[in-house]
């Protein structure tokens, strides 16, 4: 069964120093995404891509924040200069063009900003 | 704006017995509703979904989920649980069919003792 992977599943990092984590949707899927999930809260919404570009994107995704699909099959996430408050698990999802927004995660990656 | 929520951040039930787990929504039309599960080191695998029609919706793993308009609710049951049903469990919802962003709850740690 096709599955969203994600690499690394864990990241440790310096703060000030550029991370990025990266994704692999399901093979057919067009709608890509970005969440993250500081320990103990909610799943938060980063950012929807399609067609090569962003279409939507949430308040924390500031200019620190860019995404990526450098070819057909990676899409990534980079954080150009960490702070601690990054520390996160992140998740990539992706769908496919059912018009349906039924979204497949991948296992996460586990951001620790030091 | 939307919102979920998830009253009971941790619960724990004997194998065999029967397990609800809560979901309120806030939106003003009638949202997309999913309930996602999250073992350890996994991602987030869709249980169950809805969309419309009937308001009782079966998913995987024997598990269902009632949508219930008037309590703006969407609670997940299953009759019998058993000791790999320990994990996280997420209440999400859409504002559309082809809306961007999941919102997510705060997610429900079932722990299931022998």
């Amino acid at each position: 069964e096709p599955e969203v992977t994600q690499t690394p599943s864990h990241q440790v990092t310096q703060m000030g120093q550029e991370v990025i984590l990266r994704c692999v949707p399901i093979s057919n899927h067009l709608y890509f995404y970005w969440y993250r999930q500081i320990l103990g809260q909610k799943v938060e919404f980063l950012v929807s891509f399609y067609n090569n570009e962003i279409s939507e994107k949430s308040e924390i995704f500031d200019d620190q924040f860019s995404v990526e699909r450098p070819d057909g099959s990676n899409f990534t996430l980079k954080i150009r200069s960490t702070k601690l408050e990054d520390s996160a698990m992140y998740f990539c999802a992706s769908r496919g063009d059912s018009g349906v927004n039924e979204q497949f995660f991948g296992p996460g990656t586990r951001l620790t900003v030091l | 704006a939307q919102s979920v929520t998830q009253p009971d951040i941790h619960i724990t039930v004997s194998e065999g017995a029967s397990l609800e787990l809560r979901c309120n929504y806030s939106y003003g039309a009638t949202p997309y509703l999913f309930w996602y599960v999250q073992s350890p080191g996994q991602g987030l695998q869709l249980l169950l979904k809805y969309f419309s029609g009937d308001t009782l919706v079966q998913g995987i793993k024997g598990f269902e989920a009632e949508f219930k308009r008037s309590q703006s609710s969407f609670n997940l049951r299953k009759p019998s649980v058993h000791w790999s049903d320990a994990a996280e469990y997420f209440c999400a919802v859409a504002p559309g069919a082809g809306a961007n962003n999941l919102f997510f709850g705060t997610g429900t740690r079932l722990t299931v003792i022998p």
